[in-house]
């Protein structure tokens, strides 16, 4: 089975539809990461957690929110969603213990693609 | 603005040979490098990393070389195989979680 999984992986919505985007892990990593790739552009963080109660905004929040609802659970909400959110989105996670031996690696799900109309 | 650029979007190289990918970056603050693979409808998948204190690291196949004072690093991969078909993304970080990344170069290995 996947260590990183996401939900839905294909998704197709109109504008200003709410959406949200779930993400589970079973590495048991307290740290755990939304971006979203668009062409010629690569990855982008949207937003970022290191723990339940630890959520912080990066490069491209505005319009994102975001709910840790377990160690285990990392949710992303468009709340209105529009075309420019037409994008593929991952989600990932890393070890904070990891960073003792100098490992920044981050494991990424398989990614959601989104389609707003 | 892109700290991290990937300068060529596409590479095309005979089985057998040497893929060699380049990344730039713009931020001296940087201190660890990433390289990631991605298959279509896959996520990306870490390939091999590098700190600033060392110019190489190698594993296997793949070494990646860190000029520091050029702020150049670049992913070799040798002998090229077709299951390295993939986009491969540069990545670099400034402590432990933040990560940029740069566009992805598309390589494609030739029978």
């Amino acid at each position: 089975d996947a260590d990183v999984t996401q939900t839905p992986r294909n998704r197709i919505t109109k504008t200003g539809k709410r959406i949200m985007l779930e993400c589970s892990q079973t590495k048991g990593h307290d740290r755990m990461y939304w971006y979203r790739q668009d062409p010629g552009l690569g990855l982008r963080l949207i937003y970022y957690s290191f723990d339940v109660k630890d959520i912080n905004k990066g490069e491209i929040s505005d319009g994102y929110s975001v709910s840790r609802q377990a160690q285990a659970k990392f949710s992303l909400s468009l709340e209105s969603a529009i075309p420019n959110q037409t994008a593929l989105y991952f989600c990932a996670t890393s070890d904070r213990t990891g960073t003792a031996s100098g490992t920044y690696e981050q494991y990424f799900g398989p990614g959601t693609r989104l389609t707003v109309t | 603005d892109q700290q991290v650029k990937q300068n060529s979007p596409s590479l095309s190289v005979q089985e057998g040979r040497i893929s060699i990918l380049n990344c730039d970056y713009t931020n001296s603050m940087f201190d660890y490098f990433l390289w990631y693979k991605k298959y279509p409808a896959e996520g990306p998948t870490f390939l091999i990393s590098i700190s600033s204190i060392k110019d190489k690291n190698e594993d296997g196949r793949f070494t990646v070389f860190l000029n520091k004072s050029a702020k150049h690093l670049s992913l070799h991969i040798v002998p090229s195989q077709p299951g390295d078909s993939a986009v491969y993304f540069c990545a670099a970080s400034p402590n432990d979680y933040k990560l940029s990344f740069g566009a992805g170069t598309t390589v494609t290995v030739r029978a």
